[in-house]
């Protein structure tokens, strides 16, 4: 089955810098992403999908760059601030009728320091 | 809006205890899904529904059942509570086709003493 592989497990910013967090998966029909965020003691809220080949997705404050070819998907904090710390986890999900087989990351705890 | 809860919120067992973890989703999604989350582990499948009337096993099954008596509920259940069990358990619902995001509950804290 998909295997998916997230990194860091933790890291620690200051504010301002920019933060990566990376996640390869090994199914070459994985095909739709996902980036979730988990503030502390709370649930988990879609950030960003992406479907399609190579795409570089905007959000506010962030970017998310697919590459099928390498099999990476990475989440781009373009300059963090505090209300940014949370843990991320990618998921990827597989073109499947009737279960939805989506795969998580272990997740990346993010700090980010005043 | 998405809307997926559970109930209870913060749980207490005792070991060998049946605990009944309740989920509802006004979604009208297909799908339906239990993970526990346990650091070191992220989010790890027990049971899954594609709709009313059906469990599927995921990937940590043993020693919980699931019930999904309505497309709005589903159930986890622990007949025989053990400390191991102690962990946050989160409810998804998802549409039924794939590419689709999953819909995450606030989360059950469960404590097995």
């Amino acid at each position: 089955g998909e295997q998916v592989e997230q990194r860091p497990p933790h890291l620690s910013v200051r504010e301002g810098d920019s933060a990566v967090i990376t996640c390869t998966y090994t199914d070459p029909n994985s095909y739709y992403f996902f980036w979730y965020k988990q503030e502390p003691g709370a649930s988990l809220q879609l950030l960003m999908k992406v479907f399609s080949s190579t795409e570089i997705n905007e959000g506010q404050g962030f970017t998310v760059l697919l590459n099928k070819k390498d099999k990476r998907l990475s989440l781009n904090l373009t300059a963090a601030h505090p209300g940014d710390s949370a843990a991320y986890f990618c998921a990827v999900s597989a073109e499947n009728t009737g279960y939805q087989n989506f795969y998580f990351g272990k997740g990346t705890s993010l700090t980010v320091i005043p | 809006e998405a809307a997926v809860t559970q109930s209870p919120r913060n749980k207490v067992a005792v070991t060998g205890g049946k605990v009944t973890l309740s989920c509802n989703q006004t979604n009208n999604h297909n799908n339906m899904y239990w993970y526990r989350q346990d650091t070191g582990h992220g989010l790890r499948l027990i049971h899954y529904s594609y709709g009313a009337g059906s469990t599927e096993k995921g990937d940590i099954p043993d020693g919980y059942k699931a019930s999904r008596p309505s497309q709005e509920n589903f159930s986890l259940i622990l007949e025989l509570a053990t400390p191991s069990q102690t962990s946050v358990y989160f409810c998804a619902s998802g549409d039924r086709l794939g590419g689709r995001e999953q819909y995450f509950g606030p989360g059950t804290r469960l404590t097995v003493l």
